[in-house]
Protein backbone atom coordinates (compact mmCIF):
# COMPACT_ATOMS: atom_id res chain seq x y z
CA UNK A 1 0.00 0.00 0.00
CA UNK A 2 1.16 3.56 -0.51
CA UNK A 3 2.09 5.59 2.58
CA UNK A 4 4.03 9.21 2.77
CA UNK A 5 6.32 9.95 5.48
CA UNK A 6 7.08 13.54 6.74
CA UNK A 7 9.65 14.81 9.19
CA UNK A 8 9.80 16.02 11.90
CA UNK A 9 6.81 16.81 13.18
CA UNK A 10 7.74 20.06 14.70
CA UNK A 11 10.61 22.15 14.76
CA UNK A 12 11.49 25.10 16.21
CA UNK A 13 14.47 27.81 14.25
CA UNK A 14 16.23 30.75 14.69
CA UNK A 15 16.04 33.63 12.47
CA UNK A 16 18.47 32.78 9.66
CA UNK A 17 19.21 29.22 10.41
CA UNK A 18 18.73 26.60 7.68
CA UNK A 19 16.05 24.11 7.16
CA UNK A 20 15.26 21.17 5.77
CA UNK A 21 12.37 19.28 5.50
CA UNK A 22 12.14 16.20 4.48
CA UNK A 23 9.32 14.20 2.36
CA UNK A 24 9.17 10.30 1.16
CA UNK A 25 6.33 8.11 -0.60
CA UNK A 26 6.58 4.27 -0.63
CA UNK A 27 4.71 2.46 -3.13
CA UNK A 28 4.33 3.81 -5.74
CA UNK A 29 6.43 4.97 -8.50
CA UNK A 30 6.80 8.44 -10.51
CA UNK A 31 4.10 10.19 -8.03
CA UNK A 32 3.61 13.70 -8.50
CA UNK A 33 4.84 15.44 -5.10
CA UNK A 34 3.78 18.85 -3.77
CA UNK A 35 4.74 21.23 -1.05
CA UNK A 36 2.55 23.39 0.63
CA UNK A 37 2.27 25.89 3.47
CA UNK A 38 -0.69 26.45 5.75
CA UNK A 39 -0.41 29.73 7.49
CA UNK A 40 -2.63 30.30 11.00
CA UNK A 41 -6.11 31.09 9.68
CA UNK A 42 -5.59 30.66 6.32
CA UNK A 43 -5.98 28.11 3.14
CA UNK A 44 -3.19 25.90 2.17
CA UNK A 45 -1.16 27.33 -0.36
CA UNK A 46 0.85 25.38 -3.35
CA UNK A 47 4.61 26.17 -2.89
CA UNK A 48 6.35 23.87 -5.05
CA UNK A 49 5.01 20.76 -7.31
CA UNK A 50 7.21 18.17 -9.14
CA UNK A 51 6.46 15.45 -11.74
CA UNK A 52 9.73 13.76 -11.95
CA UNK A 53 13.39 13.50 -10.61
CA UNK A 54 14.74 16.91 -10.83
CA UNK A 55 11.63 18.93 -12.22
CA UNK A 56 10.87 21.18 -9.93
CA UNK A 57 8.00 24.23 -10.23
CA UNK A 58 7.45 27.09 -8.14
CA UNK A 59 4.33 28.64 -7.67
CA UNK A 60 4.96 31.52 -5.17
CA UNK A 61 8.44 33.59 -5.06
CA UNK A 62 9.86 33.01 -1.74
CA UNK A 63 12.57 31.92 0.56
CA UNK A 64 12.25 28.32 0.10
CA UNK A 65 13.78 25.92 -2.60
CA UNK A 66 12.48 22.31 -3.04
CA UNK A 67 14.40 19.94 -4.74
CA UNK A 68 13.54 16.33 -5.72
CA UNK A 69 16.76 13.91 -5.52
CA UNK A 70 15.18 10.81 -5.90
CA UNK A 71 11.74 9.37 -7.48
CA UNK A 72 9.87 9.32 -4.15
CA UNK A 73 11.79 11.99 -2.05
CA UNK A 74 10.54 15.73 -2.01
CA UNK A 75 13.00 17.91 -0.03
CA UNK A 76 11.44 21.54 1.45
CA UNK A 77 14.80 24.23 2.21
CA UNK A 78 15.70 27.50 2.87
CA UNK A 79 19.30 28.93 3.77
CA UNK A 80 18.37 31.58 5.86
CA UNK A 81 14.92 31.28 7.33
CA UNK A 82 12.93 34.51 8.24
CA UNK A 83 10.00 35.19 11.13
CA UNK A 84 7.22 34.69 8.28
CA UNK A 85 8.42 31.18 7.17
CA UNK A 86 6.31 29.98 10.17
CA UNK A 87 3.79 27.93 9.67
CA UNK A 88 2.29 24.40 8.98
CA UNK A 89 3.88 22.29 6.05
CA UNK A 90 2.38 19.78 4.23
CA UNK A 91 3.95 17.26 1.74
CA UNK A 92 1.29 14.68 -0.67
CA UNK A 93 1.38 12.97 -3.35
CA UNK A 94 -0.93 12.35 -6.29
CA UNK A 95 -1.02 9.86 -9.46
CA UNK A 96 -1.56 12.80 -11.68
CA UNK A 97 -2.61 16.52 -10.76
CA UNK A 98 -6.24 16.87 -9.97
CA UNK A 99 -5.88 13.10 -8.82
CA UNK A 100 -6.55 11.79 -5.39
CA UNK A 101 -4.32 13.34 -2.76
CA UNK A 102 -2.55 11.65 -0.20
CA UNK A 103 -1.01 13.80 2.28
CA UNK A 104 2.04 13.63 5.09
CA UNK A 105 1.40 14.56 8.55
CA UNK A 106 2.54 17.86 8.55
CA UNK A 107 5.79 20.02 10.18
CA UNK A 108 4.61 22.36 12.42
CA UNK A 109 7.97 25.28 11.75
CA UNK A 110 8.13 28.11 14.14
CA UNK A 111 10.84 30.63 13.66
CA UNK A 112 11.97 32.32 16.61
CA UNK B 1 -12.83 37.40 -3.87
CA UNK B 2 -11.24 33.83 -3.12
CA UNK B 3 -11.82 31.26 -5.73
CA UNK B 4 -13.23 29.00 -3.32
CA UNK B 5 -15.57 30.46 -0.20
CA UNK B 6 -16.50 27.90 2.43
CA UNK B 7 -19.21 28.66 4.42
CA UNK B 8 -19.66 28.35 7.94
CA UNK B 9 -16.17 29.68 8.83
CA UNK B 10 -16.99 27.77 12.52
CA UNK B 11 -19.89 25.55 13.14
CA UNK B 12 -20.77 24.17 16.21
CA UNK B 13 -22.99 20.75 16.81
CA UNK B 14 -24.53 18.92 19.31
CA UNK B 15 -24.07 14.64 18.90
CA UNK B 16 -26.65 13.20 16.54
CA UNK B 17 -27.30 16.69 14.67
CA UNK B 18 -27.05 16.29 10.62
CA UNK B 19 -24.50 18.57 9.06
CA UNK B 20 -24.04 20.57 6.52
CA UNK B 21 -20.98 22.23 5.14
CA UNK B 22 -20.84 24.31 1.92
CA UNK B 23 -18.29 24.91 -0.55
CA UNK B 24 -18.69 27.73 -3.38
CA UNK B 25 -16.53 28.23 -6.41
CA UNK B 26 -15.81 30.51 -9.11
CA UNK B 27 -13.55 29.27 -11.74
CA UNK B 28 -14.20 25.67 -13.81
CA UNK B 29 -12.82 22.59 -12.53
CA UNK B 30 -12.17 19.37 -13.73
CA UNK B 31 -12.82 17.50 -9.86
CA UNK B 32 -13.80 19.12 -6.34
CA UNK B 33 -12.12 17.21 -3.02
CA UNK B 34 -13.16 17.41 0.48
CA UNK B 35 -10.66 17.10 3.06
CA UNK B 36 -10.19 16.59 6.47
CA UNK B 37 -8.05 17.70 8.88
CA UNK B 38 -7.45 16.69 12.85
CA UNK B 39 -6.10 19.00 15.46
CA UNK B 40 -2.52 17.62 15.31
CA UNK B 41 -3.09 18.96 11.51
CA UNK B 42 -2.72 15.76 9.39
CA UNK B 43 -5.09 15.92 6.24
CA UNK B 44 -7.17 13.02 5.20
CA UNK B 45 -9.06 12.69 1.35
CA UNK B 46 -12.31 12.23 2.23
CA UNK B 47 -14.05 12.42 -1.83
CA UNK B 48 -12.91 12.95 -4.96
CA UNK B 49 -15.79 14.20 -7.58
CA UNK B 50 -16.52 15.67 -10.21
CA UNK B 51 -20.31 15.05 -10.99
CA UNK B 52 -23.64 14.06 -8.59
CA UNK B 53 -23.11 12.31 -5.32
CA UNK B 54 -20.82 9.86 -3.18
CA UNK B 55 -21.37 8.50 -0.06
CA UNK B 56 -19.21 6.82 2.28
CA UNK B 57 -20.51 5.91 5.87
CA UNK B 58 -21.89 8.53 7.60
CA UNK B 59 -20.36 11.49 5.21
CA UNK B 60 -21.93 12.47 1.70
CA UNK B 61 -20.74 14.64 -0.74
CA UNK B 62 -23.04 16.36 -3.60
CA UNK B 63 -21.61 18.32 -6.47
CA UNK B 64 -23.37 20.95 -8.66
CA UNK B 65 -21.03 21.85 -11.63
CA UNK B 66 -23.84 24.27 -13.17
CA UNK B 67 -24.37 25.91 -10.15
CA UNK B 68 -20.67 25.81 -9.41
CA UNK B 69 -21.26 25.01 -5.51
CA UNK B 70 -20.98 21.81 -3.72
CA UNK B 71 -22.02 20.28 0.21
CA UNK B 72 -20.94 17.98 2.53
CA UNK B 73 -23.07 16.61 4.79
CA UNK B 74 -22.48 14.39 7.80
CA UNK B 75 -25.50 12.45 9.40
CA UNK B 76 -25.48 11.28 13.25
CA UNK B 77 -23.39 13.55 14.27
CA UNK B 78 -20.64 12.72 16.46
CA UNK B 79 -17.60 13.91 18.62
CA UNK B 80 -14.68 12.59 16.64
CA UNK B 81 -16.16 14.29 13.95
CA UNK B 82 -14.80 17.45 15.51
CA UNK B 83 -12.55 18.42 12.74
CA UNK B 84 -11.84 21.41 10.22
CA UNK B 85 -13.37 20.41 7.07
CA UNK B 86 -11.48 21.91 4.08
CA UNK B 87 -13.14 22.02 0.06
CA UNK B 88 -10.48 22.41 -2.79
CA UNK B 89 -11.08 22.64 -6.33
CA UNK B 90 -9.05 21.78 -9.35
CA UNK B 91 -9.35 23.66 -12.51
CA UNK B 92 -5.73 23.64 -13.68
CA UNK B 93 -4.37 23.64 -9.81
CA UNK B 94 -5.82 22.99 -6.80
CA UNK B 95 -7.11 25.87 -4.45
CA UNK B 96 -8.19 25.18 -1.06
CA UNK B 97 -10.60 26.65 0.43
CA UNK B 98 -9.89 28.44 4.35
CA UNK B 99 -11.73 25.45 5.90
CA UNK B 100 -15.21 24.87 8.34
CA UNK B 101 -13.96 24.49 11.68
CA UNK B 102 -16.52 21.81 13.13
CA UNK B 103 -16.80 20.81 16.53
CA UNK B 104 -19.37 18.78 17.54
CA UNK B 105 -20.62 18.26 21.43
CA UNK B 106 -21.72 15.22 23.95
Amino acid sequence: SQTIHQWPATLVQPVGSPLSLECTVEGTSNPNLYWYRQAAGRGLQLLFYSVGIGQISSEVPQNLSASRPQDRQFILSSKKLLLSDSGFYLCAWSVRQGMSYTFGSGTRLTVV
Amino acid sequence: KNEVEQSPQNLTAQEGEFITINCSYSVGISALHWLQQHPGGGIVSLFMLSSGKKKHGRLIATINIQEKHSSLHITASHPRDSAVYICAVYGNKLVFGAGTILRVKS
